[in-house]
């Protein structure tokens, strides 16, 4: 099966700093690579998602990357704020398949 | 819309014990999704349903698990014997149906197996 490494496991950095978080996958078949955020107490919420046929995708301060040939994605904040402190989630799928593949988590820390 | 239902939001139990999570998606959704998340092991996929029918069970740990959903309205996890190495973040999950790929989650339950 499908399997998703995640890193950094916890990442600081200053307000107005940017934030890269990176992934890796195994399975060449995957095509479809959401991002997910969740705050303290709540559930995980999607953020952006990219498919395999596009390299790169922005909404406004996030953005994320992706290198089919190297199996891997990135996540890029720019600009962060301290609301954007929250621990960050990628995934990897196959579009239409219903079965998502979690990497282990990125803990996010912006400092004011 | 209330989105993604689950209860209890926290619970305790002594090794074991029975315990039932329940949830309930947002309607009109026909895809329902289990995952468990711990530190060790991040998000976990235990079990996903499409239209109430389980579709693929492969991540549900052991026997001592179990899941069901009798209507699209309702599903329930069961962990009968609970141990403590059950005690994680369990998380339900919905998406309209394939094709639509954003999954929508609960706010889990918080389970403590002593």
């Amino acid at each position: 099966g499908e399997n998703v490494e995640q890193h950094p496991s916890t990442l600081s950095v200053q307000e107005g700093d940017s934030a890269v978080i990176k992934c890796t996958y195994s399975d060449s078949a995957s095509n479809y690579f959401p991002w997910y955020k969740q705050e303290l107490g709540k559930g995980p919420q999607l953020i952006i998602d990219i498919r395999s046929n596009v390299g790169e995708k922005k909404d406004q301060r996030i953005a994320v990357t992706l290198n089919k040939t190297a199996k891997h994605f990135s996540l890029h904040i720019t600009e962060t704020q301290p609301e954007d402190s929250a621990v960050y989630f990628c995934a990897a799928g196959i579009y239409n398949f219903n079965k998502f593949y979690f990497g282990s988590g990125t803990k996010l820390n912006v400092k004011p | 819309d209330a989105g993604v239902i689950q209860s209890p939001r926290h619970e305790v139990t002594e090794m074991g014990q029975e315990v039932t999570l329940r949830c309930k998606p947002i309607s009109g959704h026909n895809s329902l999704f289990w995952y468990r998340q711990t530190m060790m092991r991040g998000l976990e996929l235990l079990i996903y349903f499409n239209n109430n029918v389980p579709i693929d069970d492969s991540g549900m740990p052991e026997d001592r698990f179990s899941a069901k959903m009798p209507n699209a309205s309702f599903s329930t996890l069961k962990i009968q014997p609970s141990e403590p190495r059950d005690s994680a973040v369990y998380f339900c999950a919905s998406i309209p149906g394939t094709g639509y790929e954003k999954l929508f989650f609960g706010s889990g339950t918080q389970l403590s197996v002593l």
